[in-house]
């Protein structure tokens, strides 16, 4: 069975940190996939996807994500994160031609000016 | 062009009381799915609609819980009896639901319902 581990529960930066909040999944052949974002208040927001090709993947907000496929991963990046980016962050994978997507526990980050 | 639509955004039961979640797609997207978020999880699959027909329910409780989209459109999902176990978010999420076509599901604001 499809899982996905996040294994940073809770982070805390100061502003203009830089970022890496970690993905693994575990799944035997081709998948998508996914970083939602979930502000305060607000409902889950797409932040970037992978389906196919360049595995370093630009999103929304200067988020970017790279998919290492000998390790399973899709790792979060952002060189300088902004009070603004305060949210939960959530990883997703579904295998290819399926729309089953498993969620990882989600990763807290807090941004403090 | 509007979102998905989730109603009521919060919801106060007693134990032993039904409960309906209502979902409405954004338009024109065939694919409507349904979630259990728990408190400090991602959320979990509980039911997906292919138009009017469920084409995964492995993960609905059926002791308890029943979906329905009639007319493939909107969507609602009903708890009866609650139980305090039940309180979580409920999250609706839609897709174009296009075969052959790698797809983003895009969620609603979800229903928090607490169970008393």
């Amino acid at each position: 069975a499809q899982s996905v581990s996040q294994h940073n529960h809770h982070v805390i930066l100061s502003e203009a940190a830089s970022l890496e909040l970690g993905c693994n999944y575990s799944y035997g052949g081709t998948v998508n996939l996914f970083w939602y974002v979930q502000y305060p208040g607000q409902h889950l927001q797409l932040l970037l996807k992978y389906f196919s090709g360049d595995p370093l993947v630009k999103g929304i907000k200067g988020f970017e994500a790279e998919f290492i496929k000998s390790k399973f991963s899709f790792n979060l990046r952002k060189p300088s994160v902004q009070w603004s980016d305060t949210a939960e962050y959530f990883c997703a994978v579904n295998a290819k031609g399926t729309d089953k997507l498993i969620f990882g526990t989600g990763t807290r980050l807090q941004v403090f000016p | 062009e509007a979102g998905v639509v989730q109603s009521p955004r919060y919801k106060i039961i007693e134990k032993k009381q039904p409960v309906a979640f209502w979902c409405n797609p954004i338009s024109g997207h065939n694919t409507l799915y349904w979630y259990l978020q728990n408190l400090g999880q991602g959320p979990e699959l509980l039911i997906r609609y292919e138009n009017e027909e469920a084409v995964d329910d492995s993960q609905l409780p059926k002791d308890r819980f029943s979906a329905e989209r009639l007319k493939g459109v909107d969507s609602t999902l009903k708890i009866q009896p609650a139980e305090l176990g039940d309180s979580a978010v409920y999250l609706c999420a839609s897709s174009l639901g296009q075969r052959g076509v790698e797809e983003t599901q895009y969620f609603g604001p979800g229903t928090r319902l607490l169970v008393l």
